[in-house]
């Protein structure tokens, strides 16, 4: 059984818009939640991490974390052609160890000039 | 940035051939990974590895698949003898630790084919 859910599976946004990407964790022992943006045939890289509640802001970039819900948000505003590929959730239980992460089956995010 | 380079990007193997996948992790890591992708659904963890050992592997890290890093070179996965099921994309990572501070570098990507 999947662990970590992402939706919607894919989302069109239009330029300068604001893009919105849910996760959700079933394991009850989750602790702490990575996103990562795959552009496509290109490696996944680490856009921000989170582990506390509240949310977390870089640039453009805000992480939303309701540790009771074990959910998480990522929304990137001003939403730019760039921005276009595969948003990964990942989520762990070990303290904030990168050991071994389970990952969502992504968001696939389009942003329309 | 760092980047961890994988070779080959495709490789194509009749079923019952031995296959070794080959990473080029960021070069003052010290922790190493390997994640298998199927088709449509989500990367899953095989195994991770430090100091010349396997730390921890996964139920999908089957007894045909095998790591190493002999001498700093390539971290490499081999798959002896490879089945029809193990067709995936496998990603590589390295870290140069284990904390939430020590961001994991993946490569693009083995897309394996099993004939």
């Amino acid at each position: 059984q999947q662990k970590v859910q992402q939706s919607p599976e894919s989302l069109i946004v239009p330029e300068g818009g604001m893009a919105s990407l849910n996760c959700t964790s079933s394991d009850r022992n989750v602790d702490y939640f990575w996103w990562y943006r795959q552009h496509s045939g290109k490696s996944p890289k680490m856009l921000m991490s989170i582990f506390s509640n509240g949310e977390k802001e870089e640039g453009r970039f805000t992480v939303h974390l309701n540790k009771a819900s074990l959910h998480t948000s990522l929304h990137i505003r001003d939403s730019q052609p760039s921005d276009s590929a595969l948003y990964l959730c990942a989520a762990n239980n070990s303290g904030g160890s990168n050991a071994k992460l389970t990952f969502g089956k992504g968001t696939k995010l389009s942003v329309k000039s | 940035g760092p980047k961890v380079l994988q070779i080959p990007s495709h490789q194509i193997i009749d079923m019952g051939q031995m296959v070794t996948l080959n990473c080029d992790p960021v070069s003052n890591h010290l922790y190493f990974y390997w994640y298998k992708q199927i088709l449509g659904q989500q990367m899953e963890f095989l195994v991770n590895f430090y100091n010349g050992k396997v730390m921890e592997k996964s139920k999908l890290f089957k007894d045909q698949f095998s790591v190493e890093r002999p001498d700093g070179s390539y971290f490499t996965l081999k798959i002896q003898p490879t089945a029809l099921e193990d067709s995936a994309v496998y990603f590589c990572a390295s870290s140069s630790g284990l904390n939430s501070q020590n961001t994991l570098y993946f490569g693009a990507g083995t897309r394996l084919s099993v004939l």
